[in-house]
């Protein structure tokens, strides 16, 4: 079953401005990493994020994690139409397991 | 750097047959995972390969349906059997490991997905 709910389920931005995606989740986690896909290929790992780290960044990338309201975001800066992907939110749950449950995804599209 | 690769990338099925997908990685890892990623939906775990043993499945996958095997460290494969059209999905292997697939913090990598369609 899906473990959590990403919002917005769909973005449309103009390139050069900033995109942010929200994801939620229920239980208890180890970690919680961010994948984009585009167009229905392959998963591109983007970034991980323990649960005892509140934001992490990685070039235009921003993630940031509040265990208490089990919510994470992850904001783009900068768009670019080469972002357009779908983005998705997965969590390493407590328990021992590295198995990973989805989210829904963000489909983003940055216009140019 | 190291390399996940599957085979093959896309296949068009009958109905009836089978389809054995084939996931590669180039150097030696600790975990293998089968994804299932249904048209415009999320990814859903089907089993987790286990090396020289049965695959682990998550409720509502079973082994008759989707055997998997390990034979060693780099390689495993999912077979998806007596396809129907709701089989048409998205397939994708993933590894959590060590060497140069190794995260500090235990990222999961994808390899680049089997496009199935069946008719």
């Amino acid at each position: 079953s899906q473990q959590g709910e990403e919002d917005p389920q769909a973005l449309s931005i103009q390139e050069g401005e900033n995109a942010t995606m929200n994801c939620s989740y229920k239980t208890s986690i180890n970690n919680l990493q961010w994948y984009r896909q585009n167009s229905g290929r392959g998963l591109v790992h983007l970034i991980l994020i323990r649960s005892n780290e509140r934001e992490k960044h990685s070039g235009r990338l921003r993630v940031t994690l509040d265990t208490s309201k089990k919510s994470s975001s992850l904001l783009i800066t900068a768009s670019r139409a080469a972002d357009t992907a779908s983005y998705f939110c997965a969590t390493q749950n407590q328990g021992g397991s590295e198995k990973l449950v989805f989210g829904k995804g963000t489909k983003l599209t940055v216009n140019p | 750097s190291a390399v996940i690769s599957q085979k093959p990338s896309r296949d068009i099925c009958q109905r009836g047959t089978s389809l054995t997908i084939q996931c590669q990685v180039d150097s030696q890892v600790t975990m293998m995972f089968w994804y299932r990623q249904q048209p415009g939906q999320s990814l859903t775990l089907i089993a987790t390969a286990n090396q020289g043993s049965e695959a682990t499945y998550e409720s509502g996958f079973v082994i008759d349906k989707f055997p998997i095997s390990r034979p060693n460290l780099t390689f495993s494969t999912l077979t998806v059997s007596n396809m129907s059209p709701e089989d048409s999905s998205i397939y994708l292997c993933s590894v959590v490991g060590t060497g140069p697939l190794a995260g500090y913090y235990n990222e999961q990598f994808f390899g680049p997905g089997t496009r199935l369609t069946v008719l």
